[in-house]
């Protein structure tokens, strides 16, 4: 049974460009979450979805970061025209139900020049 | 609003001494409480989690943690560290929503 895939693991882009990062869950989850951790920080959720539904985007920043999660095919959380400030480590997670455990994919670490 | 705390950024011990990473967390209602493990350039690992019953709850990797509702504390600890032990440590609580929120880590590192 895979775990939690991200890809891809690193991403290199310029200023201005659009990042699409990409998250399959685990079997059978239906629940995914994305979390971003800046350098020397702790993660911090950024939005949380089902199938076809953004269920809290609480932590979504309000301009250029958009996420989905369609009926068939991964998680996509889209960062258009980035900026060097976007540069940071972003990890989904995936879970069966709300508040049961999340399992944590390995990342993707995105660089912005 | 739901807070974690983790006092201590780095944190080195000597190879078979004994651990303990603090965690202290702000929450309403009796918490769901974890402990995950990230090595360098890796995703999170989890070591174990507090939902309800027994307050010493034993984890993977010879960890335990022990929930004290009175210190609002859910520390971390292990008797004897091993070198592969080295890496950054995270405590975590559930808010309402099912959301993580995480403390900012503790980063271990072990001296031969």
């Amino acid at each position: 049974n895979a775990g939690v895939m991200q890809n891809p693991r690193h991403l290199v882009r310029r200023r201005g460009q659009e990042a699409r990062l990409r998250c399959s869950p685990m079997k059978g989850h239906s629940h995914v979450y994305w979390y971003r951790q800046l350098p020397e920080e702790g993660l911090k959720f950024m939005v949380y979805l089902q199938k076809e539904n953004i269920i809290d985007e609480s932590g979504m920043p309000k301009e250029r970061f958009s996420a989905e999660f369609p009926k068939e095919g991964p998680s996509i959380l889209r960062i258009q025209q980035v900026v060097r400030g976007d540069s940071a480590a972003y990890f989904c997670a995936s879970s069966s139900g709300t508040g049961d455990h999340q399992f944590f994919g390995p990342g993707t670490r995105l660089t912005v020049l | 609003a739901q807070s974690v705390t983790q006092p201590d950024i780095h944190i080195t011990v000597s190879e078979g001494a004994s651990l303990e990473l603090r965690c202290n967390y702000s929450y309403g209602a009796t918490p769901y409480l974890f402990w995950y493990v990230q090595s360098p350039g890796q995703g999170l690992q989890l070591l174990l989690k507090y939902f309800s019953g027994d307050t010493l709850v034993q984890g993977i990797k010879g960890f335990e943690a022990e929930f004290k509702r009175s210190q609002s504390s859910f520390n971390l600890r292990k008797p004897s560290v091993h070198w592969s032990d080295a890496a950054e440590y995270f405590c975590a609580v559930n808010d309402p929503g099912g959301n993580l929120i995480f403390g900012k880590g503790t980063k271990l590192s072990v001296k031969p």
